[in-house]
């Protein structure tokens, strides 16, 4: 079955500095990928979505891209501010629907002032 | 403002009682979902609904129902089959396939 793997060690950094989180799937090819944030006793907040067939994509401070051929995906926030601490969740469609979403366990973001 | 609503924020269950949590949505959206996150988990499928009076079984189904009478609402109920109940419960919907969720801020159960 598919299996999409976040770094579940908290990511650690400088205000001013970019974030890159990782998100690793197997066995199978999602046609689309969303990123989404998660504050705690919150509910996750959609982000951003990169289809297949883009490499990258962007929305002010925030940066995703998606290669096929690794199985991966990279999300970067630039400029990073102690308000973007949080957990961040990438999700994949499910091979048998498109109107299911299989979600990582998230990796959770401290950006020091 | 459109969004979702979930009630209650908490949710205290006895043992061998059946607990019902509300969603209720206004985005005039197609299909919900009700997830469970346990901690330091992500989110899996309880149930979801693709269009009213119609739903499908998701990964963890079992000691759970659910109800689509309306487009509004979907309604979870958490049955004394499921031995486990202790978790993040989060309501979602979406426009329809390959598009973005809309989550609510989750009920929180607890056994007593």
């Amino acid at each position: 079955s598919q299996k999409i793997e976040q770094n579940s060690e908290a990511l650690n950094i400088q205000e001013g500095k970019t974030a890159t989180l990782t998100c690793n799937y197997t066995n199978y090819s999602p046609a689309y990928l969303q990123w989404y944030r998660q504050d705690p006793g919150r509910g996750p907040v959609f982000l951003l979505l990169i289809r297949e067939n883009e490499k990258e994509k962007r929305k002010e401070r925030l940066k995703v891209t998606f290669d096929t051929t690794l199985k991966q995906s990279l999300f970067h926030i630039t400029a990073s501010q102690p308000a973007d601490s949080a957990t961040y969740l990438c999700a994949l469609d499910g091979v048998d629907s498109s109107y299911k979403l299989i979600f990582g366990s998230g990796t959770r973001l401290l950006v020091r002032p | 403002d459109g969004g979702i609503t979930q009630s209650p924020k908490y949710l205290f269950r006895k043992e061998g009682q059946n607990v019902t949590l509300s969603c209720e949505q206004n985005l005039n959206h197609d299909a919900m979902y009700w997830y469970r996150q346990d901690p330091g988990q992500g989110l899996r499928l309880i149930y979801y609904s693709q269009i009213v009076n119609d739903f499908q079984k998701g990964d963890i189904a079992e000691g759970y129902s659910v109800s689509r009478e309306k487009k509004e609402s979907f309604p979870l109920t958490v049955t004394s089959a499921q031995k486990n109940p202790t978790a993040f419960y989060l309501c979602a919907s979406t426009r329809g396939q390959n598009q973005p969720q809309h989550f609510g801020d989750g009920t929180r159960l607890s056994i007593l």
